[in-house]
């Protein structure tokens, strides 16, 4: 099965950092740009950044920008999301998807088609 | 940041309804978006990317159009299992910006 499963969530107080990571199976990573996702409770999804697939390009959004830092590992199929600074805005779930590229009449998109079921992040002020 | 204005934020509908969501973005996104369903304690859903493209799996019930600025997904002939949150995403630019989401609930 294609499939992508965050882990390292956790309870961490602000001013905190923690790692987490998206195990990637059933495809290979590294044909693929990755993305992570977060969700406040209650609240709408937001995109927190992305990368390329040799891992030499991020974008974030300018919330996380600086504290957050996205990595991968081809050869171990895994995406990380480093967080440091940690605030009680970033609590949320922390979903990665894969961001598949599909091309219709010469235009290519960003198609983020596999996500995972998200690890909690709680930050405690 | 492109804003994106969904609404309405919530409609109730029966089975069998036909029931229309918009999306509509502060500057031109070509036709960069995407559908997403999302129900409770689960992940987001993808139903259609490229505005109008269906994910494969999604039923043809589900539609989207639109370009721009503007975007629409109708949900026609309402399925029990399609009682959920909607939201748009413009993939256009950085960075990425969802709607606010559409509840469709259970007349």
């Amino acid at each position: 099965d294609v499939q992508v499963v965050e882990s390292g969530g956790g309870l961490v107080r602000r001013g905190e950092s923690l790692r987490l990571s998206c195990a990637a199976s059933g495809f290979t990573l590294s044909g693929y740009w990755m993305t992570w996702f977060r969700q406040a409770p209650g609240k709408g999804p937001e995109w927190v950044g992305n990368i390329n697939r040799q891992g030499t390009e991020t974008h974030y959004v300018e919330s996380v920008e600086g504290r957050f830092t996205i990595t991968r590992d081809n050869a171990e199929n895994s995406l990380y999301l480093q967080m440091n600074s940690l605030t009680a805005d970033d609590t949320a779930i922390y979903f990665c998807a894969r961001d598949a590229t599909e091309c219709r009449n010469s235009v290519c998109y960003d198609v983020h088609d596999i996500w995972g079921q998200g690890t909690m992040v709680t930050v405690s002020s | 940041a492109i804003q994106m204005t969904q609404s309405p934020s919530s409609l109730s509908a029966s089975v069998g309804d036909t029931v229309t969501i918009t999306c509509r973005a502060t500057q031109g996104i070509r036709n960069d978006l995407a559908w997403y369903q999302q129900k409770p304690g689960e992940a987001p859903k993808l139903l259609i990317y490229a505005a109008s493209t269906l994910q494969g799996g999604v039923p043809s019930r589900f539609s989207g159009t639109g370009s721009a600025t503007y975007f629409s997904l109708t949900i026609s002939s309402l399925q029990p299992e399609d009682f959920a949150t909607y939201f748009c995403l413009q993939d256009f630019r950085y960075p990425r910006t969802f709607g606010q989401g559409t509840k469709v609930e259970i007349k």
